[in-house]
């Protein structure tokens, strides 16, 4: 069956960097679009990064861009978000969902938790 | 960026209750609307896909709603099983945005 895991979460200080990664199984990866959405604690969701099923698309949410980069590795079915100069206000809950492009997301991962405290 | 309104953000129902859950969007998406389900430590389900079509799998309780601006996902009879915080998501344009989700709780 289709399966989202992510990984790379932990506790950073200010300033400094994470990769997430989200492995992908149980489907044909390059059919698909992945996205990164987040939920800061007792927040609503916000959508973060997209990437196309190519990588030739990567829109960014304004809050990351510049700071956070997205990718994938379509031969590994690994999606990526590499996360530079981080906030308290990064602190949340990752997720990854993919989707037909332009779709709505049809399957999600259970997320990993990004700490982000001084 | 379009804002995603939705209401209300709290709803106390009994089993076998019928509900409404509504979304407005600050400007036209057509039908680029998803409603999903999402339950403690799970992943969010999908239970309608442009606007008003059933994701295979789900109950046909569910039912989903609206175009352009106004969009409603209405479970026609609840089971305990549904007791859960309920949200959309437009998908018409970057950046896609969330409706801030609908707790449903058991009166």
């Amino acid at each position: 069956q289709v399966q989202l895991v992510e990984s790379g979460g932990g506790v950073v200080r200010p300033g400094t960097s994470l990769r997430l990664s989200c492995a992908a199984s149980g489907f044909t990866f390059t059919n698909y679009g992945l996205h990164w959405v987040r939920q800061a604690p007792g927040k609503g969701l916000e959508w973060v990064a997209s990437v196309s099923k190519y990588g030739t698309v990567t829109p960014y949410a304004e809050s990351v861009k510049g700071r956070f980069t997205v990718s994938r590795d379509n031969s590994r079915n690994m999606v990526s978000l590499q996360m530079n100069s981080l906030t308290i206000e990064d602190t949340a809950v990752y997720s990854c969902a993919r989707n037909i492009w332009s779709s709505s997301f049809d399957s999600w991962g259970q997320g990993t938790l990004v700490i982000v405290s001084s | 960026d379009i804002q995603m309104t939705q209401s209300p953000s709290s709803l106390s129902a009994s089993v076998g209750d019928r509900v409404t859950i509504t979304c407005r969007a600050s400007q036209d998406i057509r039908i680029d609307l998803g409603w999903y389900q999402q339950k403690p430590k799970e992943a969010p389900k999908r239970l309608i896909y442009a606007a008003s079509s059933l994701q295979s799998g789900v109950p046909s309780r569910f039912s989903g709603s609206g175009s352009g601006t106004e969009f409603t996902l209405t479970i026609s009879s609840l089971q305990p099983e549904d007791f859960a915080t309920y949200f959309c998501l437009q998908h018409d344009s970057f950046p896609y945005t969330f409706g801030q989700g609908t707790k449903l709780e058991i009166k």
